[in-house]
């Protein structure tokens, strides 16, 4: 079973503060994908990764900046938090070698900035 | 980008009962697919409807495309409490990103 993990399920920090968010894939998947959720919103993309230090804007990616070092690893990063960016965030894996197109998530992190 | 519009927002039904949730789209797509989300928690991918389908059964689950009129449907049958969850549908177009609807929120109670 494809695994993907997020590194926290519950996150608080403060206004300004830098905030990492990590998310780890088990199946050497090419794309991995950060969302957030918020209600009445439903899922919005912040930024996707083809690959490797490949990375592409979604549509609401002011605020964030994101990394991918390593094909298993895509990292969400809020410079500087604001209270706005209160939010559960899902990341996704995807396997483009394959002609099955499902998106594997994470369990989410839930983030509150205080 | 275009966000697909689930209808109803929300549903409640009886355990047995069949549930039907629709979703709606304004620009052609490569596939359309469900996924259901348990509260908290990340999405699972349900079915996948390619633009060159019309319908397609899981288990007890029944999509339907409509490309003429840019509309899907996902029936649920016999439904289940367990089957208490948001669903979401995703439309695929050309290009890498999933975009996700907001969801209808099923109730199904015993």
């Amino acid at each position: 079973d494809v695994k993907v993990t997020q590194s926290s399920r519950y996150l608080v920090k403060r206004t300004g503060e830098k905030v990492f968010l990590e998310c780890v894939q088990d199946m050497d998947h090419e794309n991995m994908f950060w969302y957030r959720q918020d209600p009445g919103l439903g899922l919005r993309l912040i930024y996707f990764s083809y690959d490797v230090k490949m990375k592409e804007k979604g549509d609401i990616p002011e605020g964030y900046s994101v990394s991918r070092e390593k094909k298993e690893r895509f990292s969400l990063i809020l410079e500087s938090a604001s209270t706005n960016q209160t939010s559960m965030y899902l990341c996704a894996s995807r396997d483009t070698r394959r002609a099955t197109e499902t998106q594997y998530f994470g369990p989410g992190t839930r983030l509150l900035v205080l | 980008s275009q966000q697909g519009e689930e209808d109803p927002q929300a549903l409640s039904i009886q355990e047995g009962e069949n549930a039907t949730m629709n979703c709606s789209y304004k620009t052609s797509i490569n596939n359309l697919q469900w996924y259901r989300q348990n509260s908290g928690r990340g999405l699972v991918h349900l079915i996948l409807i390619r633009s060159n389908e019309r319908e397609k059964h899981s288990g007890r689950l029944r999509v339907t495309l409509d490309t003429s009129k840019k509309s899907s449907s996902l029936l649920i049958t016999a439904s289940r409490a367990a089957d208490t969850a948001s669903y979401f549908c995703a439309l695929r177009q050309a290009g890498t990103a999933l975009i996700f609807g907001k969801g209808t929120t099923l109730s199904v109670s015993s």
